[in-house]
């Protein structure tokens, strides 16, 4: 079974901060992505990224930033953290580029900005 | 652009009731169509997936979709709901480098 962690299930951090999520996948998976989820508004898509070092911005990048240097970790950075901020994170990961591959998701981040 | 709709916010159903949950798909090609379900706290698991074939697909824990072109709606159903069944349920459409539409979600509350 594809496995996606994320670091932390909880985390609090003060405005102002520079907030790091990481997310590690065990398939070998070229895709990955993060998603923040708010009640009423479903998953968006922050970032994604298909391969090593590339990036792309998803619907909602701004305010945040990412990072791949190594095939299975994808990290979301918050360059400095605001409250408007605090929401669930999702991290996914899926194989090739093809609008047919699931995706498979971590267990998500908690994140409340104080 | 695709899109995906979920008109029913919140589901109340018996348990031991049938369920469905509608979806319905803006997208010009054939679409790849995915079921998620989300328990509290918890990631998104993937239910079933319909890529093409088949216009009616099964999947995990007794779930099931139908896709209807003539309608752009892939609804999921289960025949008899289990407490367990009560979740948050994602439809979602496939498109360009792997992305996913998502749709807005369906609360499903399943009582005794």
């Amino acid at each position: 079974d594809v496995k996606v962690t994320q670091s932390s299930r909880y985390l609090v951090k003060r405005t102002g901060e520079k907030v790091f999520l990481e997310c590690v996948q065990d398939m070998d998976h070229e895709n990955m992505f993060w998603y923040r989820q708010d009640p009423g508004l479903g998953l968006r898509l922050i970032y994604f990224s298909y391969d090593v070092k590339m990036k792309e911005k998803g619907d909602i990048p701004e305010g945040y930033s990412v990072s791949r240097e190594k095939k299975e970790r994808f990290s979301l950075i918050l360059e400095s953290a605001s409250t408007n901020q605090t929401s669930m994170y999702l991290c996914a990961s899926s194989a090739r580029q093809g609008g047919n591959q699931p995706q498979h998701f971590g267990d998500g981040t908690r994140l409340s900005i104080l | 652009a695709q899109s995906v709709t979920q008109p029913d916010i919140h589901i109340t159903v018996s348990e031991g009731a049938s369920l469905e949950l509608r979806c319905n798909y803006s997208y010009g090609a054939t679409p790849y169509l995915f079921w998620y379900v989300q328990s509290p706290g918890q990631g998104l698991q993937l239910l079933l997936k319909y890529f093409s074939g088949d216009t009616l697909v099964q999947g995990i824990k007794g779930f099931e979709a139908e896709f209807k072109r003539s309608q752009s709606s892939f609804n999921l159903r289960k025949p008899s709901v289990h407490w367990s069944d009560a979740a948050e349920y994602f439809c979602a459409v496939g498109g360009s480098w792997g992305k996913l539409q998502f749709g807005a979600g369906t609360q499903v509350v399943v009582t005794p």
